[in-house]
């Protein structure tokens, strides 16, 4: 009963390091989504997509890149870390459907030093 | 306007009793929407759909009005676990397809 899996649950970079935030689903969920959460700024959506070999942009997508090669996996790259990247990531899948809601991973938590 | 606005609050409520809140969301395609729980620094967790003639589950009943586009929360005998931020969740749009509007969340604090 997996759900949504990420890896890994705590990560420390230094500015200028790259590094990729993993993400995976077992339940079959076309749409994936990738949100960072600061204080008091909410759930901002980072980049998504609505299945295999289709991503798209967010609302804060400079520094970051996904990729969707399969079904179960999204993804997420920083390309050059800084400190403005610190934040808690949060993965997140569902169905491809009206009506159908979101489950998310527990989280990623990145901080940039 | 933003396309899903909530009052942060805090909403302090004292253990037993009954609080509410409301969520607006611009966006009059919307078709489906969600109420979901989040504790400090963990991830969201469903905690109900929201259908358009209303539904309950337990102490919690939410409610739909499209007419004035917002939808409501309502927690009975307030615990001292339900104390967590509340968000409100809307999708912009008719399509499944269509993402995901998250709300600030509405953050409630239960009192002994």
């Amino acid at each position: 009963n997996a759900g949504v899996t990420q890896t890994p649950k705590f990560q420390v970079l230094k500015t200028g390091q790259s590094m990729t935030l993993q993400c995976a689903q077992d339940m079959n969920h076309e749409y994936m989504s990738w949100y960072r959460q600061d204080p008091g700024m909410g759930l901002r959506l980072i980049h998504y997509s609505v299945g295999a070999g289709i991503t798209d942009q967010g609302e804060v997508p400079n520094g970051y890149n996904v990729s969707r090669s399969t079904t179960e996996d999204f993804p997420l790259r920083l390309l050059s870390a800084a400190p403005s990247q610190t934040s808690v990531y949060f993965c997140a899948s569902r169905l491809d459907r009206r009506y159908q809601p979101q489950h998310f991973g527990d989280g990623t938590r990145l901080s940039i030093l | 306007r933003k396309e899903v606005e909530q009052d942060p609050g805090p909403f302090n409520v004292p253990e037993g009793a009954t609080v509410a809140f409301n969520c607006t969301y611009s966006n009059s395609a919307s078709q489906s929407f969600f109420w979901y729980r989040q504790d400090c620094r963990k991830e969201p967790k469903l905690l109900m759909s929201v259908y358009s003639s209303g539904n309950e589950d337990g102490r919690f009943t939410a409610q739909l009005n499209r007419a004035s586009q917002y939808i409501s929360l309502l927690i009975r005998d307030s615990k001292l676990s339900d104390s967590a931020t509340y968000l409100c969740v809307v999708t912009l749009g008719y399509y499944g397809n269509n993402r995901l509007a998250f709300g600030k969340g509405n953050q409630v604090v239960v009192i002994p």
